[in-house]
């Protein structure tokens, strides 16, 4: 079965990076677009990033363009954000999921806590 | 960047009644790439369906999608007791990718 998990979340000051990772499993992970979502606590989805099943381009929000990098290890069967320059409202539960026709996997989320 | 406006932004209801969604949108999106996704309380996004009517494996078929233009509507035919969460639409044809704002549906 299809699975998704993050892991490398945390607590981190002001200015400060973090490297988020998402290990998946239970389908070819090349075949497909992954993308990162946040969600700041009571508030909506927001769309962050995704990357072409080769790795071979990448999109961003405007609101992280420049701050985040998102990569992928195609034999690691693994997805990676690099945050960079934090600020508070970075802090979120992020979600890693799979597709483009639709998210149709999502991994269960990881919390970033920018604070002094 | 296409916006998405749903509506509204809670609706109240009793279980076993029908609840309409509507997520409308600034610009053109292709039906193939305008998804929908629940959200339960301290849970992830779960993958509904997208408006090609294209529904998730394991989603009831009391979830259904249509479209006409630039208007999406999720219509839930009956309300489970588990159906009451928020909801949101996404369109992924266009980058950047956008959600919607969502829609709380709440027991009434």
């Amino acid at each position: 079965q299809v699975q998704l998990v993050e892991s490398g979340g945390g607590l981190v000051k002001p200015g400060g990076s973090l490297r988020l990772s998402c290990a998946a499993s239970g389908f070819t992970f090349s075949d497909y677009f992954m993308s990162w979502t946040r969600q700041a606590p009571g508030k909506g989805l927001e769309w962050l990033s995704y990357i072409t099943g080769p790795g071979s381009a990448t999109y961003y929000a405007d609101s992280v363009k420049g701050r985040f990098t998102i990569s992928r290890d195609n034999a690691k069967n693994s997805l990676y954000l690099q945050l960079n320059s934090l600020r508070a409202e970075d802090t979120a539960m992020y979600y890693c999921s799979r597709g483009n026709y639709g998210l149709d996997y999502w991994g269960q989320g990881i919390l970033v806590t920018v604070s002094s | 960047e296409i916006v998405l406006t749903q509506s509204p932004g809670t609706l109240s209801l009793s279980p076993g009644e029908r609840a309409t969604l509507s997520c409308r949108a600034s610009q053109t999106v292709s039906t193939t790439y305008l998804a929908w996704y629940q959200q339960r309380p301290g849970q992830a996004p779960r993958f509904l369906l997208s408006s090609a009517p294209t529904r998730a494996t394991g989603i009831p078929d009391r979830f259904s999608g249509s479209a006409s233009g630039t208007d999406f509507t999720l219509t839930i035919s009956r309300l489970e007791p588990e159906d009451f969460a928020v909801y949101y639409c996404q369109q992924c044809g266009v980058s950047p990718w956008t959600f919607g704002q969502g829609t709380k549906v709440e027991i009434k």
